[in-house]
């Protein structure tokens, strides 16, 4: 069975830095692309960013390009999202999900409030 | 980038009923590219559509897909009880997605 379980949330100041992970089992890590998507507190969904098998290829939304960095490490099973400079905005449960083009699979999210 | 505008925002049914949920995208979209997900209150999302017609793994044949370049559509032929929830289309393009803003399907 596959699993995701974000961990790394938590209730930052503005301006602010957070590393959020997710570990993965039940699947071969390392032959899937993997995403960040978050949904603010009544909103919809936003994918975040993702990144290849190996790591060689990442993308962003325009809105975290040069805030945000996606990372993995395939010998842990991890997958992270390095959050800085943190904006109010960046407020929202943030989720892992196995997949580049589709979210095959979800984690349960893990709630990041940028509030001072 | 591709905008995804879902409608109705909410459609209120009964059960028994037949849902039909409506995804329109502002440029032609790969049918190969088009998912449609399930989120309930207080939950994580669930796949349940992917190249805008196969059901994913355990989604029951009530739930199907349809449509290409850019109008695609979700329906619920028979309402259950567990259906009433949100529904996202979601595209993937150049490596990125979007997802719709959603359609909220309630108990009438």
């Amino acid at each position: 069975e596959v699993q995701l379980v974000e961990s790394g949330g938590g209730l930052v100041q503005p301006g602010g830095s957070l590393r959020l992970s997710c570990a993965a089992s039940g699947f071969t890590f390392s032959h899937y692309w993997m995403s960040w998507v978050r949904q603010a507190p009544g909103k919809g969904l936003e994918w975040v960013a993702n990144i290849k098998e190996d790591g060689s290829e990442k993308y962003y939304v325009d809105s975290v390009e040069g805030r945000f960095t996606i990372s993995r490490d395939n010998a842990k099973n991890s997958l992270y999202l390095q959050m800085n400079s943190l904006r109010a905005e960046d407020t929202a449960v943030y989720y892992c999900a196995r997949g580049g083009r589709i979210a095959a699979s979800w984690g349960q999210g893990t709630l990041v409030t940028v509030s001072s | 980038e591709i905008v995804l505008t879902q409608s109705p925002g909410t459609l209120s049914l009964s059960p028994g009923e037949r849902a039909t949920l409506s995804c329109r995208a502002s440029q032609s979209v790969s049918s190969s590219y088009l998912a449609w997900y399930q989120q309930k209150v207080g939950q994580a999302p669930r796949l349940l559509i992917y190249s805008a017609y196969s059901r994913a793994t355990g989604i029951p044949d009530r739930f199907s897909g349809s449509g290409s370049g850019t109008d695609f559509t979700l329906t619920i032929s028979r309402l259950e009880p567990e259906d009433f929830a949100v529904y996202y289309c979601q595209q993937y393009g150049s490596s990125r997605w979007t997802f719709g803003q959603g359609t909220k399907v309630e108990i009438k």
